[in-house]
């Protein structure tokens, strides 16, 4: 088993729908995690980070972590073509971090 | 002012030849990390620098080896490369404990190399 899981997709959406990613982890030791977005031929980008189970919202991204069932989702609401790129998710403790093989996302207009 | 920067962008070399590739941050940070993603944009963890000191390698072939000079800078030097190396290399840098979580905030824009 993975440490990270993650459906690669793709996943193509109309522009405008809110879009749901998912990630699960099996090492409850990590205790950083993340998303990040990355555009084609270019480096992965921090969107949002979290710490401790619960939500956290910037702009139209959210993210969420459930630490009883080692759970974690970004949403995008509103999503735009801007938004078409592959969301990595990762997962830290101490210095390490483990990556999500990512979802490719498609945002149609 | 770009954040991270690696040189070459691009690599394209011979089986068994020798290379390296540079990184640089301008942050401050005192973490600094590469990675490789393979084709299937899996991206794994190899070597972790804290204050120019080792503090991750993670079972990569003894052919890859990081030098850090100083704390804004970490190079990897491949020897001998395989077919297998062709990927794209990323280095990346987190800021202190505290400050984003000391997540790989920044990471460059990759070097593509393709062994052939």
């Amino acid at each position: 088993q993975k440490e990270v899981e993650q459906d690669p997709g793709p996943l193509s959406v109309p522009e405008g729908a809110i879009v749901s990613l998912n990630c699960t982890y099996s090492n409850s030791a990590f205790q950083y995690f993340m998303w990040y977005r990355q555009y084609s031929r270019k480096g992965p980008e921090l969107l949002m980070y979290t710490y401790s189970s619960g939500n956290k919202e910037d702009g139209r991204f959210t993210a969420q972590v459930d630490k009883s069932s080692k759970y974690i989702s970004l949403f995008i609401r509103d999503s735009q073509p801007s938004d078409s790129a592959t969301y990595l998710c990762a997962i830290k403790g101490g210095f390490k971090t483990i990556f999500g093989a990512g979802t490719r996302l498609f945002v149609k207009a | 002012d770009t954040a991270v920067s690696q040189t070459p962008k691009y690599l394209v070399t011979q089986m068994g030849n020798d290379k390296s590739i540079k990184c640089e941050q301008n942050l401050g940070h005192d973490t600094m990390y590469w990675y490789k993603q393979d084709s299937k944009k899996f991206l794994k963890i190899m070597f972790s620098y804290n204050n120019k000191e080792l503090i991750i390698n993670e079972t990569v072939p003894n052919r890859f080896s990081p030098k850090s000079p100083d704390k804004a800078h970490l190079n990897l030097h491949i020897n001998s490369l395989e077919l297998g190396d062709s990927a794209v290399y990323f280095c990346a840098s987190s800021p202190p404990q505290g400050v984003l979580g000391n997540t790989e905030a920044f990471f460059g824009q990759g070097t593509r190399l393709t062994v052939v």
